[in-house]
């Protein structure tokens, strides 16, 4: 069973607009964190953001910001203000507790494309 | 800003013959980890590596895989005897603690196996 699903393959959003890049998860573990990178068209992965499963609070970067509902288990990326440098593939993950080594479990991907 | 770095970024060789993938992880982080990112795929994980053991490693990681930290700043990952479906991008990543939430990613290796 997949544990993170991201919805939608592509997006397109007008610059200087915000998007929503949706990511809902599948964990029975009471400790995990959610994370978001991106991946411009070079290839290299950047983090942008983290959600503790006990953060009582959203996180926020900058432009990025993260929906946490934790009830129904999603981690929804917003980006305020796109930019076109923005346009890039974009990776929720999630990471479980030290039964899984840690290592982080990543959804299929979203391709944003920021129009001028 | 410290960073991970692999080399090389791009490893062409022929189907059956064997590679090594280089990476130099944060000096002092002490979680090493390996992954890979098959063209147009997800990222999936490969293995996790501390105080010189595999701490986890996926069902990818069979026994053509291996893992080393030959000195104090390597880490690599060799596949014996490569197949076409090992053609894909290799990223390492390191992480200070095992509980970090920031794994940093390298720029990763692009493996084409002919």
């Amino acid at each position: 069973a997949q544990k993170i699903t991201q919805t939608q393959p592509g997006m397109f959003v007008q610059e200087k607009e915000a998007v929503t890049l949706d990511c809902t998860y599948d964990t029975s573990d009471p400790s995990y964190g959610l994370f978001w990178y991106k991946q411009p068209s070079s290839g290299e992965m950047i983090f942008l953001i983290y959600q503790g499963s006990y953060d009582q609070q959203n996180a926020t970067e900058g432009r990025y910001s993260l929906n946490f509902q934790k009830a129904r288990k999603s981690a929804n990326l917003v980006i305020s203000a796109s930019q076109l440098g923005d346009s890039a593939m974009y990776f929720c993950a999630m990471r479980e507790g030290p039964s899984s080594g840690y290592a982080l479990n990543f959804g299929k991907g979203t391709s944003l494309l920021v129009t001028p | 800003e410290p960073e991970v770095t692999q080399t090389p970024s791009h490893q062409v060789t022929q189907m059956g013959q064997e590679v090594i993938l280089r990476c130099v992880p944060i000096s002092n982080h002490l979680y090493f980890y390996w992954y890979r990112q098959i063209l147009g795929q997800k990222v999936e994980f490969l293995v996790s590596f501390y105080n010189n053991e595999i701490s986890e490693k996926s069902e990818i990681f069979d026994d053509q895989f291996s893992v080393e930290r030959p000195d104090g700043s390597n880490f690599t990952l060799k596949i014996r005897s490569t197949k076409l479906e090992d053609s894909a991008m290799y990223f390492c990543a390191s992480s200070e603690l095992a509980s970090s939430y920031e794994q940093y990613f390298g720029p990763g290796t692009r493996l084409t196996v002919t």
